[in-house]
């Protein structure tokens, strides 16, 4: 069965102060997996897809990057609007379903 | 384009009740799915459509459950009866077709289901 496992549950970082966040995951076969940031009272917003081992994609502060059992968002020099609940989610071959995990949720001090 | 649009935002109803939750995908896109989330559980997926047709319920915790979509601009999901434990935030989320390089989810603002 298809599992995604999301550490830490909670993270608070002082403004400047760099982190990482990271997504254990287990899948028959990836096809992809998937960076969200959910603000309070909002859905889940799209931010990056990985497709292989090693790649990396970039968004102003948020770096993501995937090996074949987990990915990490790296978190440069965080500002108070970066604080979000951060969900990862993978996609296998054998369904077209979006499985993810539980969160992470960030909160940057000024 | 205005996005994924969900009605009610929030709706509280009385145990036993029936409730009807609504969603307009993005226009173009073939697949809908529905997902719910709680604290405990995260966001768990429900059911999800392509081309109107409902692929995969295995999601669907039981038959007081029920979503259609009966057609490309409009989709359901119906709680009947509601119980307590369906308390949640449903969400409602579209996409292109899937297995292109570009096909994530989009997610609208979702809605808060408060069973007494």
């Amino acid at each position: 069965e298809d599992q995604v496992t999301q550490s830490p549950e909670a993270l608070r970082l002082q403004e400047g102060e760099s982190s990482s966040l990271n997504c254990s995951y287990t899948v028959s076969g990836l096809r992809g997996l998937f960076w969200y940031r959910q603000d309070p009272g909002k859905g889940p917003e799209f931010l990056f897809t990985l497709y292989s081992a090693g790649e990396e994609k970039e968004k102003e502060r948020l770096k993501a990057t995937l090996t074949k059992k987990e990915s990490f968002l790296h978190i440069t020099a965080p500002k108070p609007e970066d604080s979000a609940t951060y969900l990862c989610a993978v996609r296998s071959y054998n369904t077209d379903k979006l499985i993810f995990g539980t969160g992470t949720r960030l909160q940057v001090f000024p | 384009d205005a996005g994924v649009i969900q009605s009610p935002r929030h709706e509280v109803t009385e145990m036993g009740q029936e409730v009807t939750l609504r969603c307009k995908p993005i226009s173009g896109h073939d697949y809908l799915f529905w997902y719910r989330q709680t604290m405990m559980r995260g966001l768990e997926l429900l059911i999800y459509f392509n081309n109107n047709v409902p692929i995969d319920d295995s999601g669907m915790p039981e038959d007081r459950f029920s979503a259609k979509m009966p057609n490309a601009s409009f989709s359901t999901l119906k709680i009947q009866p509601s119980e307590p434990r369906d308390s949640a935030v449903y969400f409602c989320a579209s996409s292109l077709i899937l297995g292109t390089a570009d096909s994530p989810l989009h997610f609208g603002n979702g809605t808060r289901l408060t069973v007494t």
